[in-house]
């Protein structure tokens, strides 16, 4: 069984710029997390979708938005990147049903974004 | 909120030794508990977690937590530590309510293993 994928694995972009990160969760899970890791402030939570919906939000800016397709596959857009962006970004794919043992969650390998 | 306090950022021990990883949450209600770990440029890799049930809870590689509920803790211990155990690793809540999938995390602790 095929594991989170996350594309592409590292990335370089400019002050300004916008980036979009994609993510395949595991087969039959309908549930993907986002998060972003940095030295500084560690893992925070971006969003959760499930079923094409976004069911939960963290605290981060409008620059920070995703959106969920009919097969699961994710994505994570951030415009006008900014120097603090630069993060490993994860993803985690869960079947999601609800509150349960469900929520065990799986993560991908990350994309490294780096802002210059 | 919800949140996560990992005791020490940097642990270090002997090949062999007692392994412990301090974590506690700070919630009225028990929420999910999680331990992760983090190899260098790698994703999040489930060791274990409490739900409900038994409080203490086995996971893989040697890894076992108990859940305290007095004590607001769920400490992760190993009795041998081994080289290939050097990582980083992260206790993590999720929220009962609203939280679905969503997952707290603390700032983790980094074990180094020495010969």
């Amino acid at each position: 069984k095929a594991g989170v994928t996350q594309t592409p694995r590292y990335l370089i972009k400019t002050r300004g710029q916008q980036v979009t990160l994609s993510c395949s969760p595991i087969s039959g899970h309908r549930s993907v997390s986002w998060y972003q890791q940095t030295p500084g402030q560690g893992l925070q939570f971006l969003f959760e979708y499930f079923s094409e919906t976004q069911r939960n939000k963290g605290n981060f800016p409008g620059r920070f938005s995703g959106r969920q397709f009919s097969n699961s596959r994710s994505e994570m857009n951030v415009s006008t990147l900014e120097l603090g962006d630069s993060a490993l970004y994860l993803c985690a794919s869960s079947l999601g049903q609800a509150r349960g043992v469900n929520t065990e969650a799986f993560f991908g390998q990350g994309t490294r974004l780096t802002v210059v | 909120a919800q949140s996560v306090t990992q005791l020490g950022s940097h642990v270090s021990v002997s090949e062999g030794a007692l392994v412990l990883l301090r974590c506690n949450y700070s919630s009225s209600v028990p929420p999910y508990l999680f331990w992760y770990v983090q190899y260098p440029n790698q994703g999040l890799q489930l060791l274990l977690k409490y739900t409900t049930g038994a409080t203490l809870v086995k996971g893989i590689n040697g890894f076992e937590a108990e859940f305290k509920k007095s004590e607001t803790s769920f400490h992760l211990t190993k009795p041998s530590a081994h080289m290939s155990d050097a990582a980083e690793y992260f206790c993590a809540v999720s929220p009962l309510s609203g939280g679905y999938n969503k997952l707290i995390f603390g700032a983790g602790t980094r074990l180094a293993v020495h010969p």
